[in-house]
């Protein structure tokens, strides 16, 4: 089945840590992106790539880090400058247009919990 | 960059009636419209889009309408079951897809 992998469903880690999430896709979709998901507020743009090697900022980037090495991952850092890291963390991909007006398909993304 | 407003967070509604979601967006060159469905832990799902060359699109029981004119678009739910319990999400695009805030919906037995 194609589709996108996001793991550790839970992570738990310590304030001042560093963690990456994994995101890995096997749709052969050339872009993919990393939302940030608070109670109330929808889903937020972090960091999205569009081709491997390159990668752009989104709304809320602050604290955090991403690279593309391989058209199928896109594991994103959240560094302990990010003031509010807990949340839920969900990755996306889409085939590539022009007009960022091809469906989304995203993974059942990865809780974070730092205390 | 595109605001896209989700104008109900909460929405109930009895099993068999129908649910109506509306969103607004600020931006006229949106040319893309999709709707999403979050069930609880896992990651959303697209459950219908329009683009902005038609006015009206259906699937079955879930059907999207759009007014470019008033730049707003909304969700009609017909025969809502308990299975369409969810979270529902708008977008709309710029130069990147923007999200609403969500509308919780729960279809009452």
């Amino acid at each position: 089945d194609g589709g996108i992998t996001q793991s550790p469903k839970y992570l738990f880690r310590k304030e001042g840590q560093n963690v990456t999430l994994s995101c890995e896709q096997n749709l052969n979709h050339d872009a993919m992106y990393w939302y940030r998901q608070d109670p109330g507020q929808g889903l937020r743009l972090i960091y999205y790539s569009q081709i491997v090697n390159d990668f752009q900022k989104g709304d809320i980037a602050e604290g955090y880090s991403v690279s593309r090495e391989k058209k199928e991952s896109f594991p994103l850092t959240v560094t302990s400058a990010q003031k509010n890291p807990t949340a839920f963390y969900l990755c996306a991909s889409s085939i590539l247009t022009g007009e960022y007006n091809s469906p989304l398909h995203f993974g059942n993304g990865t809780r974070l919990t730092v205390t | 960059g595109e605001n896209v407003e989700q104008h109900l967070s909460t929405l109930s509604v009895q099993e068999g009636d129908s649910a109506v979601i509306k969103c607004t967006y600020s931006d006229s060159a949106s040319n893309y419209f999709p709707w999403y469905k979050q069930e609880l832990g896992k990651g959303p799902q697209l459950i219908i889009d329009i683009r902005s060359n038609v006015g009206e699109k259906k699937d079955q029981r879930i059907a999207v309408t759009l007014n470019k004119t008033a730049k707003h678009f909304s969700l009609h739910i017909t025969e809502t079951q308990p299975e369409d319990s969810a979270v529902y999400f708008c977008a709309a695009n710029t130069d990147k897809l923007s999200f609403g805030a969500g509308t919780t919906v729960t279809v009452r037995a």
